[in-house]
């Protein structure tokens, strides 16, 4: 199995700018989470979908930021319009069931100018 | 809310014995996992408690009280590939909450 699998890996964008994120999770896994990382904030459970459905998105930071998961093997993280403090690494993970090990992709590092 | 919390930075040397704790919030507690992450990688899990005790694997070991809402990591036989941050992440029913990360860093 190719693990989890982000992309792109690098992201450099100008403010204002929509920003979109792609993952696509382990085969069979039916839980996906998305997070991101920063010095000053730790890593942040953004939002997390069970069987493709959102459970809990409180830690999305407003209303610019969305995700989708439209089928078991994808999901989207958008940012629109994107700012500079939203530079950062966003992971994407997936795991077999709630309490279960997560499996991390690569990572996004994306940088908002 | 629900917030762990970590030792910021740990040091020793190789061949040594690390503890590094974690203390949690107890409402809605579900279980406690340790991910590693090296410096440009991602977080890898290392293990899982759910129940008070000891869960051992290989040079590492996490141990859970629920009763004083704590748990720990151990490295046991310490190398040059171990320096790594931790992270302890909890579960509360259906949200998982990461620890800050204590930065481990093994001298020669």
């Amino acid at each position: 199995d190719a693990g989890v699998i982000q992309s792109p890996r690098h992201e450099v964008t100008e403010m204002g700018q929509e920003v979109t994120l792609r993952c696509k999770p382990i085969s069979g896994h039916n839980s996906l989470f998305w997070y991101r990382q920063t010095m000053m904030r730790g890593l942040e459970l953004l939002i997390y979908f069970n069987n493709n459905v959102p459970i809990d998105d409180s830690g999305m930071p407003e209303d610019r930021f969305s995700a989708k998961m439209p089928n078991a093997s994808f999901s989207t993280l958008k940012i629109q319009p994107s700012e500079p403090r939203d530079s950062a690494v966003y992971f994407c993970a997936s795991t077999a069931g709630t309490g279960d090990e997560q499996f991390f992709g690569p990572g996004t590092r994306l940088t908002v100018l | 809310g629900q917030s762990l919390e970590q030792p910021s930075e740990v040091t020793a040397v190789e061949g040594a014995i690390v503890q590094i704790n974690c203390t949690y919030q107890t409402s809605g507690f579900y279980g406690l996992s340790w991910y590693q992450q090296h410096d440009g990688g991602a977080p890898t899990f290392l293990s899982y408690n759910a129940l008070d005790g000891l869960e051992e694997t290989g040079r590492f070991s996490s141990f859970l009280s629920r009763s004083d809402s704590y748990g720990y990591l151990l490295l046991q036989e310490l190398q040059m590939k171990d320096s790594a941050s931790y992270f302890c992440a909890a579960i509360y029913g259906q949200n998982f909450v990461f620890g800050p990360g204590t930065r481990l860093s093994v001298l020669p």
